[in-house]
């Protein structure tokens, strides 16, 4: 079946760099994308999401890109801090006809050096 | 807003045994909640759809006789493993959306840790 998959599977960063994550997702009918942070032991907590319609979203210290041609999406973290280690998702979703549930990705694991 | 709980948050039971989790939205009704499995260092598998008055619907590969879904009201659906094996350790991960919201956005549990010996 389709699947969402990681380029890397780990992320090593020092505290105060922008960190990126990326993400390739296969199903070129999925049009909601959504990054998920998980905590270990802990569920995932949402992060930003992102329609096919756009191609860039900003919150606050992140922004998600996303690329259809080559169906990519990435995370960018901004002024990375020692809160931010844990592993991160990137799951695809299709809005009509997908009941609403969503492909995960396999996850990349950012650490934050202090 | 948007919580959504879990419970128990872990269970060791021994194996033959059976074990409901429960999966609540706190302060929304959800038409729609779905139950994923994750294995150690993995990412979250869909276990099951499960929709408020009708039978869950389940991915390929899931037995629907060992895993039970019961989606009895608007705020609460149950994850039951039946006759459990070791090999039914995992984490169990619920989600919920919102009837009233946009897109397609589900709100996760913290996660059901469960253990069999």
């Amino acid at each position: 079946g389709e699947s969402v998959g990681l380029h890397l599977p780990t992320l090593s960063v020092q505290e105060g760099d922008n960190s990126i994550i990326n993400c390739a997702y296969s199903n070129s009918a999925s049009d909601y994308f959504i990054w998920y942070k998980q905590e270990s032991g802990k569920g995932p907590q949402f992060i930003i999401d992102i329609r096919s319609n756009m191609d860039k979203r900003q919150g606050q210290r992140v922004t998600v890109l996303l690329n259809k041609t080559v169906k990519h999406l990435s995370l960018q973290i901004a002024a990375t801090q020692p809160g931010d280690s844990a592993v991160y998702f990137c799951a695809e979703n299709i809005s009509s006809g997908g009941a609403g549930k969503s492909t995960f990705g396999d996850g990349t694991t950012l650490t934050v050096k202090p | 807003g948007a919580v959504v709980s879990q419970h128990p948050s872990w269970v060791i039971c021994k194996s033959g045994t059976s074990v409901k989790i429960e999966c609540r939205s706190l302060d929304f009704q959800a038409t729609t909640m779905f139950w994923y499995r994750q294995f150690p260092k993995q990412s979250l598998m869909l276990m099951a759809t499960s929709n408020e008055g009708s039978k869950a619907t389940y991915e390929q590969g899931v037995e629907k006789d060992k895993f039970l879904i019961n989606h009895a009201s608007l705020t609460l659906s149950t994850l039951t493993v039946t006759s459990a094996h070791p090999e039914d350790s995992s984490f169990y991960i619920c989600s919920a959306r919102d009837r009233r919201g946009y897109h397609n956005e589900q709100f996760f549990g913290p996660g059901t840790r469960l253990t069999v010996l």
